[in-house]
């Protein structure tokens, strides 16, 4: 099992629709990310969340520590938020600085 | 500010021929990182670098893997020999505080090994 896993592993919505990705992990962290990584393999880094809530324009990143879930939502999708979004945990302890990814979710938008 | 830069963006090599990536960081980031992600998963941490030590190593194969970064700036990744398993997108990131710090993405190196 995957220390980190995501859901769903595909996603299809229409223009303007909300959506939300799952992210659980198994081990304990300081942090979590949430990546957007377009076709032609560029990463981009949305959110960096240790507790609570962070929103930027249409996305919203949520925590829960003792739940070691997150969520990430997207409000009005539009077709340019067609991408994958990869979660990722940075481990506490020892190996603190070393990010385990989840395999991503491949959403697409169609207008 | 410019981001991470990689190069080459893609590279076609036949097994058992020797391979290298480069990625410059972001201008004053000390922590590299080089990770390598296969198709339809998430990027695998091979190697950290903390301006010129590798304090991260656990996960490159060393038979066939090296990595440097010599005056802790660019780096450089060798595969030698490539053997097809190693087909795969490298991405380099930094970070400025190493872990506690956002990682910033080069656009990757996408190899395929013959």
């Amino acid at each position: 099992k995957n220390e980190v896993e995501q859901s769903p592993q595909n996603l299809t919505a229409q223009e303007g629709e909300f959506i939300t990705i799952n992210c659980s992990y198994s081990v304990g962290i300081s942090a979590l990310h949430w990546l957007q990584q377009h076709p032609g393999g560029g990463i981009v880094s949305l959110f960096m969340l240790s507790s609570g809530k962070k929103k930027h324009g249409r996305l919203i990143a949520t925590i829960n520590i003792q739940e070691k879930h997150s969520s990430l939502h997207i409000t009005a999708s539009h077709p340019r938020d067609s991408a994958v979004y990869i979660c990722a945990v940075r481990r506490g302890g020892t190996s603190g600085s070393r990010l385990t990814f989840g395999e991503g979710t491949q959403l697409t938008v169609n207008p | 500010e410019a981001g991470v830069v990689q190069s080459p963006r893609y590279k076609i090599i036949e097994k058992k021929q020797p391979v290298a990536f480069w990625c410059n960081p972001i201008s004053g980031h000390n922590t590299l990182y080089w990770y390598r992600q296969n198709l339809g998963q998430g990027p695998e941490l091979l190697i950290r670098y903390e301006n010129e030590e590798a304090v991260d190593d656990s996960q490159l194969p060393k038979d066939r893997f090296s990595a440097e970064r010599l005056k802790g700036v660019d780096s450089t990744l060798k595969i030698q020999p490539a053997e097809l398993g190693d087909s795969a997108v490298y991405l380099c990131a930094s970070s400025s505080r190493g872990g506690a710090d956002t990682q910033y993405f080069g656009p990757g190196t996408r190899l395929t090994v013959l």
